[in-house]
């Protein structure tokens, strides 16, 4: 299958500072990637559409000052926690949909992000 | 979006067939059912998509009855490393379509 590629798996950063969280489609092209939030034992949340070239679509509830997407190619989409708290820490997942596989969305690995 | 209902958990033997149900009554006319799976730690994994009747691949089969209100994930002859957590999504295929999360079942294959 299509392959989406996450970096970095996890991050430790401290509190007050920035930490950005690359998803890259390594054998398609995405012009909309999707952006995940996952809690322990809890389900996926959606947090926001990214769009190559456009402004990203937040969900109700979610801060775009604080994750700031940016869709800068048709293989890359990046999402940054701004001025990050503890309670940001959390596992930030992505994904995007391949035209060539019948519009299937798959996955990123994962980023876990450790916010101290 | 097509809400879906599916059991909280299972448990399994290895070597048994598992089917997991999951209940979407108000899924529209070009709603696709899609099967993730889910271990810790690690992002979705796809298993099958479907339409209608009857959908194998190398890993699982998916059934769809005719009025499309539910469909059934079949695991053949799992292993413990089936456990999992495995999602039902309902939804359109579209460039922009967003998908949207259920609770999933957890799967829990003893020895």
């Amino acid at each position: 299958g299509a392959v989406v590629s996450q970096h970095p798996s996890w991050v430790i950063c401290k509190s007050g500072t920035s930490v950005k969280i690359e998803c890259r489609s390594l054998d398609f092209q995405a012009t909309t990637m999707f952006w995940y939030r996952q809690f322990p034992k809890q389900s996926l949340m959606l947090m926001a559409t990214s769009n190559e070239g456009s402004k990203a679509t937040y969900e109700q509830g979610v801060e775009k000052d604080k994750f700031l997407i940016n869709h800068a190619s048709l293989t890359l989409s990046t999402l940054t926690v701004t001025s990050a708290h503890p309670e940001d820490s959390s596992f930030y997942i992505c994904s995007a949909r391949d035209y060539g596989a019948g519009n299937t969305i798959y996955f990123g690995e994962g980023s876990w992000l450790t916010v101290v | 979006l097509a809400k879906t209902t599916q059991p909280i958990s299972m448990d399994s033997y290895e070597g048994q067939e598992v089917n997991i149900t999951c209940s979407h009554n108000n899924i529209a006319t070009n709603d696709y059912i899609t099967w993730y799976q889910q271990f810790p730690s690690q992002g979705p994994r796809f298993i099958i998509q479907g339409y209608k009747t009857k959908v194998t691949n190398e890993v699982a089969s998916l059934f769809i009855p005719a009025d499309r209100k539910s469909s059934t994930l079949s695991l053949p002859r799992v292993s413990l490393s089936d456990t999992a957590v495995y999602y039902c999504l309902v939804g359109p295929r579209g460039v922009d379509d967003k998908i949207i999360f259920g609770k999933g079942t957890r799967l829990h294959i003893l020895p």
